[in-house]
Parts: C-alpha cells; structure tokens; sequence
C-alpha cells in the first residue's frame, strides 16, 4: 500500500541554523500539506500546496518558512533561522480521496 | 478562529466495552469531518470519514454526524487494548481544504 514517507525522522539542530524536512507523497496525490504538533499540544496546519505553488498558509508560516517540490517527487520544508520554539513534530501529508499523514520528522531546536 | 473542541480525557474503558469519543466545531461551513487515532510519538491514522448527516459504521466503528448541533462521534465497540490512543478528531471545508485538529481525547482500553 502506498504511503508518505519523511526524512530525517529526527533532526537535531542549533539555534539559528537552517533545516529542511523532506516528505515523499504518494505519487498520484496532487495536494501536499505540512502540519506540525508541539508535544503535548494539538495537530496545526501550517501550508497547502498545489500544482507547484502555495495554496493557503496559517499565521505560524511566516518569512522563515518556505516549501519547494524541487522534483517529481518530494516535498520539502525549509526553516531558515530555527528558534527553540520550532521544537515539534512536523508532519507532511498527501491527498488523494482524503489526507494521509507521513510518519513526522522530530525537530529539536537547542 | 475555527475551532475544534474534544473532551481531553482520560476516557478509560474495560475491554469488551463501547467507548463514545465526541467532538464539536465551530465552523458551520465545514463539509467534511474526520476521525485519525495517534498513539504516543506516532503521525495521525486516519480512521473513518463522514460528510453527511447520520451514521456511518467500518467494523467496530461507527462515527456519527449532527450538522445542526455541530457535533461528531465516534463509538468503538467491542474495545480492545490495541485501541489505547488518542483520538483526533478534525474538520476541513471540504475539497483540499486544510484540516483543522482538536486536541483529542486519550483513551484507554483496560485488559
């Protein structure tokens, strides 16, 4: 059975430095989505993105924020300036007839 | 700001046992509600969806819909201990629309 894949699964990382979270679809998906969950809190959606541009973002994606599908398959988020409050999971997800969630990559900022 | 409510929990069940998950929103314009079981450091598992009003049933679940109320449930019968998770529920607009989570409830299925 098809699914969404992510890489790393777990990402440390300093203050200010810059990560990318990769995500791989499931391939015959047209929607792709990010979403992140700080421990303990509930699932936020953070962008949208269709037919290789964005479709609808939240406040939480602001300037350090960017999504690209550099190809025909993955998905990648980049946070530019990390702060320790983007300590969470990330979770990418693809839609086909609804969303299916990725496995999440743990991002842990020191 | 649309907003997705859910009873936080613990919600403990002896197995064998129907547990009864509920959740309401605020969005009258939602269209499409979906209920996604998480177990501890795991992603979201999509386990039913209902877009119409009344029940819909999968197996041991069957999730409920009320548009007028703006509540959804979710009844899992005949519990196991492998049900022991934290139900989401969420709720888009229909279409791509973004989801929107609740905090979800903890479940706990007792042997």
């Amino acid at each position: 059975e098809p699914e969404v894949t992510q890489t790393p699964s777990h990402q440390v990382t300093q203050m200010g430095q810059e990560v990318i979270l990769r995500c791989v679809p499931i391939s015959n998906h047209l929607y792709f989505y990010w979403y992140r969950q700080i421990l303990g809190q509930k699932v936020e959606f953070l962008v949208s993105f269709y037919n290789n541009e964005i479709s609808e973002k939240s406040e939480i994606f602001d300037d350090q924020f960017s999504v690209e599908r550099p190809d025909g398959s993955n998905f990648t988020l980049k946070i530019r300036s990390t702060k320790l409050e983007d300590s969470a999971m990330y979770f990418c997800a693809s839609k086909g007839d609804t969303q299916y969630f990725g496995p999440g990559t743990r991002l842990t900022v020191l | 700001q649309k907003e997705v409510e859910q009873n936080s929990g613990p919600l403990s069940v002896p197995e064998g046992a129907i547990a009864s998950l509920n959740c309401t929103y605020s969005d009258r314009g939602s269209q499409s509600f979906f209920w996604y079981r998480q177990y501890s450091g795991k992603s979201p598992e999509l386990i039913m969806f209902i877009y119409s009003n009344g029940d819909k049933e999968d197996g041991r679940f069957t999730a409920q819909l009320n548009k007028a109320s703006q509540y959804v449930s979710l009844l899992i019968r005949d519990s196991q201990p492998s049900d022991s998770a934290t139900y989401l529920c969420a709720v888009s607009q229909g279409g791509s629309e973004k989801l929107v989570f609740g905090k979800g409830t903890k479940l706990t299925v007792n042997p």
